[in-house]
């Protein structure tokens, strides 16, 4: 079974530019959840869809946006670069059920603002 | 709010050693998830072990368990006979029984293992 899939691995953006990561769950989840990693804030909780809805927001500005498409694939949108926002992006999928909370991740999109 | 504190930033043990990571954390629920996650540089998250906050018994997985203290709010975590492969860094996390899956973090533990 594939595990999720983000992409790209790697990129370099300016500032004031927008940035588009994808994600792929694992075959079957239907939730996905994002989080910034950075060595001063951690990992922090960005947003979790579920069937295509979003049903929990970190405490991000609006400049970071997300969507999930029919197929349970993800996408998270910053826009308007900032230098802080140079991060560790990870995705995680989920079953969908409440059973055992398990998240699976992805290697993660690192991103770097100029 | 919940809040995962994690107060050990680096710990290191020889191999084949036992070491224990700490994590406390603060909540007004009853029930709740708690996990420990593995960082290998470089790598993907994985989860090390789950612990349900409704059952007593400590959780398990072979070289990995759980001390769960549920009134001391603590939840650390054993590895024993310790491998290279063991260097990571390892975040504690809280899970609610009502926030899907929202997790929150502990800041992290790097565990340096010495040949």
């Amino acid at each position: 079974k594939a595990g999720v899939t983000q992409t790209p691995r790697y990129l370099i953006k300016t500032r004031g530019q927008q940035v588009t990561l994808s994600c792929s769950p694992i075959s079957g989840h239907r939730s996905v959840s994002w989080y910034q990693q950075t060595p001063g804030q951690g990992l922090q909780f960005l947003f979790e869809y579920f069937s295509e809805t979003q049903r929990n927001k970190g405490n991000f500005p609006g400049r970071f946006s997300g969507r999930q498409f029919s197929n349970s694939r993800s996408e998270m949108n910053v826009s308007t670069l900032e230098l802080g926002d140079s991060a560790l992006y990870l995705c995680a999928s989920s079953g969908g059920t409440s059973g055992t909370g398990e998240l699976f991740f992805g290697e993660g999109s690192r991103l770097t603002v100029l | 709010a919940q809040t995962v504190t994690q107060s050990q930033p680096e710990m290191s043990v020889q191999e084949a050693e036992t070491v224990t990571l700490s994590c406390t954390y603060d909540t007004s629920e009853s029930d709740y998830y708690l996990f420990w996650y593995k960082q290998p540089p470089s790598r993907q998250m994985i989860l090390v072990i789950r612990q349900e906050a409704y059952k007593q018994q400590n959780a398990t997985e072979n070289r990995f368990s759980v001390n769960f203290q549920k009134a001391a709010k603590s939840f650390s975590l054993k590895i024993s006979d310790s491998q290279l492969g063991d260097a990571a860094m390892y975040f504690c996390a809280y899970r609610g029984m009502d926030s899907n899956y929202q997790l929150i973090w502990g800041a992290g533990t790097k565990l340096i293992i010495k040949p």
